[in-house]
Order: structure tokens, then sequence, then C-alpha cells
């Protein structure tokens, strides 16, 4: 079974530059993450799907970030102006099942510096 | 609002000892999960071993045991015979099991093993 695959694994911009990290989650897993994971700290999850809709984005910085997932498979966050404060590393997650008995599988993630 | 602490930033054990990492959790809710995910130097987060609040019984996955005290709000893993493999990042995460099923994360503990 593959596994949940991220991209690009490093990427390197200036602050006020804009950047884009994908994922795409194992096959038949509805329900997919977006997690920020700064030096130090755990995950705080930035937004919630669930095939194509939003469960979840309390803490998803509106003015600067945004993700979508089309048809319910793919997604992407983008970032826009980026800040200094935005160099951590993005996890993507996804699971089948919602709820009590869910199981998360998580991609490798994408390390963002921003300079 | 639930809070997840992990005091140790730092690990150290010889290869093949036993080692107890600590975890401490607030929350006011009577049934919830709790999980250890160990996050290697590629960055993928993977369970490790989960309980059940409702569960007296401890969890055990192989070399890797729990031991949960509800009512002292505490739980620790305890990896035995510690391998290099077990060179990680390891967080602690709970999660209700009534609503809100988003995961609450420790800073997490780096664990080196000692050859």
């Amino acid at each position: 079974e593959a596994g949940v695959a991220q991209s690009p694994r490093y990427k390197i911009i200036e602050k006020r530059q804009s950047v884009a990290f994908w994922c795409n989650p194992i096959s038949g897993h509805a329900t997919l993450y977006w997690y920020q994971q700064i030096l130090g700290q755990g995950p705080k999850l930035l937004i919630q799907f669930q095939n194509n809709g939003v469960v979840d984005d309390s803490q998803l910085p509106k003015d600067r970030f945004s993700a979508e997932r089309l048809k319910g498979v793919d997604s992407t966050l983008k970032i826009q102006p980026a800040k200094l404060e935005d160099s951590a590393v993005y996890l993507c997650a996804s699971s089948f099942l919602q709820g009590q008995n869910e199981k998360l599988f998580f991609g490798s993630g994408t390390q963002l510096s921003v300079l | 609002a639930q809070t997840v602490t992990q005091s140790q930033p730092e690990m150290s054990v010889q290869e093949a000892e036993t080692v107890t990492l600590s975890c401490t959790y607030d929350t006011s809710e009577s049934d919830y999960y709790l999980f250890w995910y160990k996050q290697p130097p590629s960055r993928q987060m993977i369970l490790v071993i989960r309980q059940e609040a409702y569960k007296q019984q401890n969890a055990t996955e192989n070399r890797f045991s729990v031991n949960f005290q509800k009512a002292a709000k505490s739980f620790s893993l305890k990896i035995s015979d510690s391998q290099l493999g077990d060179a990680a990042m390891y967080f602690c995460a709970y999660r209700s099991a009534n609503s809100n099923y988003q995961l609450i994360w420790g800073a997490g503990t780096k664990l080196i093993i000692k050859p």
C-alpha cells in the first residue's frame, strides 16, 4: 500500500515570496489533514478536509495561508506571502475513517525555510 | 482546553537497556484516547502505541508498553531492550472520544540511543 506522498521535501524561499506544498493521500482516505510543526514543538493542525469539504480551519492564518482539496483527493497548501515565522515542517496526514477508531497515516513532510 | 506536557526534552539510554518517557495531560473528560508517536529523522510520524482511557489494562506492543495512570493523568512510555533504530523524537498525543477528534500534541522528547 502506497503511503502519503508529499512534495517538495525541502523548500527555501525569501520572506514575502509565495510557496505551495502538495499532498497525495492514501487511496480511499476521505479525511486529510495539514499540520505545521515548528522546530521543538508538536504538530499544530492547520486544516482538516473531509473529501473536498473543510471540516476545521480555525487555526489556519487565512490572511496568508490557503488550502484546497479538489475532487477530494490531492491537496495543496499555499502561503502567500511567507513570513520568517512560517519556517517549519508541513506535514500531511490522511485517514480512512474519521472518529473514535481513526488511524492517521503521515507523509514525510515538507521542510520550509523562510530567509 | 486539553493540554499535553512532556517534561523531558531529551533522554538517552544505552543500547539494550530500558528507558521511560514521561507524559502528563490535563482534561476534564472521562473518555479519551492517548497515543505515542515516533518521528525519526525521515520526519514521518509513526504510531507506536494507543491507549483507550476506559481500559484499565496498559497497552503493549512488543518492546513498547505504557503506564497509564488515569487519576494522575499520566501516560508514560517504556521501551525495553532499546535498539539503535529507536532513536527518534517521541510525541505524546491526546484525543477526545466524544467530539472534535483532533489530536492535541506534546512538545516531544528526543531519544538518543548510545551504542
